[in-house]
């Protein structure tokens, strides 16, 4: 059964200062999904990541793969208000969620 | 843009009633899928369709539970007798087969039973 596990699951950022989250996910999977949720809001796909190695960037947010591992990190450059929000890792066809790591900017 | 549509955005019903929740998925899309969060918790995969036919379903979906498409456009999800664990926002999402493979997730049905 895959199981996906996010870390943490609550983190306080300040403005201007970098964070990573973490997602392991315990079957080999090759590709992996982040998706943002805002409170009471649907999900927004943000990075979708197809191989060993993959890199996406948006913005202030980056996102990788190691399927090696079995890991993917969201990584925050410069947090600012408008990225608190709720971050889901998913993976696999059907998407098994992680826990969501609940991200609030303080400033 | 295109965009997946549910309704109603809240249903309240009561313990041992049926409810229907709605869903039309983006046109051109071929897969179709259930999610549900109970409040404060993470997402949680119900069931997967796919030419007109259950593709995956998770334990959560038991016998209680059914999905159909009953025409072309939309794409229901039946809870034959409510419980109050029920209880959740319930996301539709449908997606294409492309490389990319993202599923889009509709606003959600808040359902309430009381």
């Amino acid at each position: 059964e895959l199981k996906v596990e996010q870390n943490p699951l609550f983190l306080s950022m300040q403005e201007g200062k970098n964070y990573t989250i973490y997602c392991n996910y315990s079957t080999t999977s090759d590709r992996l999904y982040w998706y943002r949720q805002d409170p009471g809001k649907s999900l927004e796909s943000l990075f979708v990541l197809l191989s060993n190695g993959a890199v996406k960037q948006e913005g202030r947010l980056m996102a990788s793969l190691d399927t090696k591992a079995r890991l993917s990190t969201l990584h925050i450059t410069a947090a600012v208000h408008d990225l608190s929000a709720t971050y889901f890792c998913a993976v696999g066809r059907d998407l098994i969620f992680g826990k969501g790591t609940k991200l609030s900017v303080k400033p | 843009e295109p965009e997946v549509t549910q309704t109603p955005s809240h249903q309240v019903t009561q313990m041992g009633q049926e409810v229907i929740l709605r869903c039309v998925p983006i046109s051109n899309h071929l897969y179709f899928y259930w999610y549900r969060q109970i409040l404060g918790q993470k997402v949680e995969f119900l069931v997967s369709f796919y030419n007109n036919e259950i593709s995956e379903k998770s334990e959560i979906f038991d016998d209680q539970f059914s999905v159909e498409r009953p025409d072309g456009s939309n794409f229901t999800l039946k809870i034959r007798s409510t419980k109050l664990e029920d209880s959740a926002m319930y996301f539709c999402a449908s997606k294409i087969l492309d490389g990319r493979n993202i599923q889009y997730f509709g606003a959600g049905t808040r359902l309430s039973v009381l």
